[in-house]
């Protein structure tokens, strides 16, 4: 299958600092991310839809301004939580689709933050 | 994107059982997909199904989806600890973006 790779895998930040995540498509080109997060013991909440070269689309709730997102070519998308506190802290996963919005997706293996 | 209620949110068994997780949705679907997520781990893809009615095969797993496409389901016949995990359906209606449903957490006892 395709793969997807997130980087750094856990990252620990002091509060008001800026952390970016990567994720890359390691075997395909993704014109289409998407970005998750995930408190402990539920489900995937799409934060936004990350476009390449153009902006994206945030689901509602989500602050944009807060959590930034670039899409600047087809193989890697950056995700900045900016000015992060202590609720910021959470498993945040990228996913994208060799064949489209419609196929399955595929998952990077996600990044937990820590916010001290 | 879709909303859809999953149950049970948590279910633990002994080995052997079987194990059933249910997908429902108020609205007609045009395709689901299911993902398992192991405990620490990152989603990962098990199924697509489309069509009215249809039931596909993996080993242990059978996945169904609904005549009416708006319920769905995937049943594990002889749970071993290796299916231990959450379960999740993601329902998608139109080109709506993919979204998931609350998971099954199966937790499977020796």
């Amino acid at each position: 299958g395709a793969v997807v790779s997130q980087h750094p895998s856990w990252v620990i930040c002091k509060s008001g600092t800026s952390v970016k995540i990567e994720c890359r498509s390691l075997d395909f080109q993704a014109t289409t991310m998407f970005w998750y997060r995930q408190f402990p013991k539920q489900s995937l909440m799409l934060m936004a839809t990350s476009n390449e070269g153009s902006k994206a689309t945030y689901e509602q709730g989500v602050e944009k301004d807060k959590f930034l997102i670039n899409h600047a070519s087809l193989t890697l998308s950056t995700l900045t939580v900016t000015s992060a506190h202590p609720e910021d802290s959470s498993f945040y996963i990228c996913s994208a689709s060799p064949t489209g919005v419609a196929g399955e997706l595929f998952f990077g293996e996600g990044s937990r933050l820590t916010v001290l | 994107g879709q909303q859809v209620m999953q149950i049970p949110q948590y279910q633990h068994v002994q080995e052997g059982e079987d194990f059933t997780t249910y997908c429902n949705s108020s609205t007609t679907l045009s395709n689901i997909q299911w993902y398992k997520q192991r405990p620490g781990g990152h989603p990962v893809f098990l199924i697509q199904l489309v069509k009215s009615g249809e039931v596909k095969k993996q080993k242990r797993l059978t996945f169904q989806f609904g005549e009416a496409k708006k319920n769905s389901s995937l049943h594990i016949t002889a749970t071993q600890t290796t299916d231990v995990g959450t379960y999740f359906c993601a329902p998608r209606g139109g080109y709506s973006t993919l979204t998931f449903g609350k998971g099954t957490m199966l937790l499977v006892s020796p």
